[in-house]
This record gives C-alpha cells, sequence and structure tokens, in this order.
C-alpha cells in the first residue's frame, strides 16, 4: 500500500459545482497534513494546511479524520481558474525526509 | 524577492554525460531539497540540506551529489546521467525550526536524457 494514496482523476465539474477530494495516508504516526496546488508545468504551491480541528480558506475547506487516517479538500463554487492538479502531502514527524507527496488529483472545471 | 530559482529550464543530455542543475534561493532558508516528479508518481525526495555544509539523502540520492556551500545555494550534479534520470526536478526551500513550513519550489528543470 502506497504511503499517501489519491484518486488520481481527472475530476470534470461545471462551473459553479461543489467538488470534494480524499487522500488516504499508511502511517498512522503522521503528523502534519497539507494540500498543495499545481498548474500544468509549474511549481507546487501551499494551498492550505490542514488542522485536526478543520480549517476554512475562502470557497476551499480541509478536513482531517485521524480515525480513518485521510484528509479532504472541499472546493465549493468552482472557478475556471481552479482547474489544476492537487497534492496531499504528509509529514511524519522526525524530519525532513519524513514528507510524503501524494501523486495528485486532477481538477477540470468546466464553463 | 525572488524567491527559488532553477536553471536550466530544458536540458537534454545523452547517456553518460553529467551535469549540475542550479538553485538559489533569496529567501535566508536554512533547509533546501531536490526532488524528482515523474508521471504516475508524488514527488520524491532525492537530496537536501538543513544548512550550509550539512546534506542527507532522500528517497532516491543514487546517480546525483549536492554540496551546500552556502545558505543560498543548492546545486544538485548528475554524474553519469541515465535515461532513467529523464524527469522534471524541482528544488524546494523552507524556513528553519519547523519542518512544517511551507515549502517554496522553484519553476522546474525538465531533463531529457537520451
Amino acid at each position: 500500500r502506497k504511503e499517501v494514496e489519491q484518486d488520481p482523476g481527472p475530476f470534470n465539474v461545471p462551473e459553479g459545482a461543489t467538488v470534494a477530494f480524499n487522500c488516504t495516508y499508511s502511517n498512522s504516526a503522521s503528523q502534519s497534513f497539507f494540500w498543495y496546488r499545481q498548474d500544468c508545468r509549474k511549481e507546487p504551491k501551499l494551498l492550505m494546511s490542514v488542522y485536526s480541528s478543520g480549517n476554512e480558506d475562502g470557497r476551499f475547506t480541509a478536513q482531517l479524520n485521524r480515525a480513518s487516517q485521510y484528509i479532504s479538500l472541499l472546493i465549493r463554487d468552482s472557478k475556471l481558474s481552479d482547474s489544476a492538479t492537487y497534492l496531499c502531502v504528509v509529514n511524519k514527524a522526525g524530519g525532513y525526509q519524513k514528507v510524503t507527496f501524494g501523486t495528485g488529483t486532477k481538477l477540470q472545471v468546466i464553463p | 524577492n525572488a524567491g527559488v530559482t532553477q536553471t536550466p529550464k530544458f536540458q537534454v543530455l545523452k547517456t553518460g554525460q553529467s551535469m549540475t542543475l542550479q538553485c538559489a534561493q533569496d529567501m535566508n532558508h536554512e533547509y533546501m531539497s531536490w526532488y524528482r516528479q515523474d508521471p504516475g508518481m508524488g514527488l520524491r525526495l532525492i537530496h537536501y540540506s538543513v544548512g550550509a555544509g550539512i546534506t542527507d539523502q532522500g528517497e532516491v540520492p543514487n546517480g546525483y551529489n549536492v554540496s551546500r556551500s552556502t545558505t543560498e545555494d543548492f546545486p544538485l550534479r548528475l554524474l553519469s546521467a541515465a535515461p532513467s534520470q529523464t524527469s522534471v526536478y524541482f528544488c524546494a526551500s523552507t524556513q528553519a525550526g519547523n519542518y512544517d513550513n511551507e515549502q517554496f519550489f522553484g519553476p522546474g528543470t525538465r531533463l531529457t536524457v537520451l
């Protein structure tokens, strides 16, 4: 089983729709979690950290479920500009080399 | 601030050639790292550094060398290029003190080895 697993998609959704992605992780010792966004042929950029209590940033909501070992990203009122690949990132305690990137979920928002 | 810069943007090598991918950051970050990104795989850590003069291996270090003589620069050397090293290479930097700090990535180098 991969350490971090994501559905590669693509998720094709119309503008204005709500879409949600999940990411599962295998190591219960994982301590911190992030969503990065990567546009086509560009570098990844931090979208948001994922806190135990959940967190929201505008149209984006991230949740953590430690019992089931997954994190989620919800995007409301999708915009064309949200089209990108969303990378799940998990950090086990203990050092820089413990950061694991998922393969990403591709989102395409359609007019 | 330019952030993290990488050169070259594109490179084609023949098997057996060597080259250096350059990475520089102007944010005074202590931590720097090199990743490769291949289709269907997440970013994989090649080498990283927690400060000038300190480097360590990541998940896929074979065939690559690094050095960190200054805080700003972290070059990646391919010793004898192989087709398996065809990939997109990203350099990243992070503030010291917390491995959970945001990683800032450079624009990437697209390398093809024939």
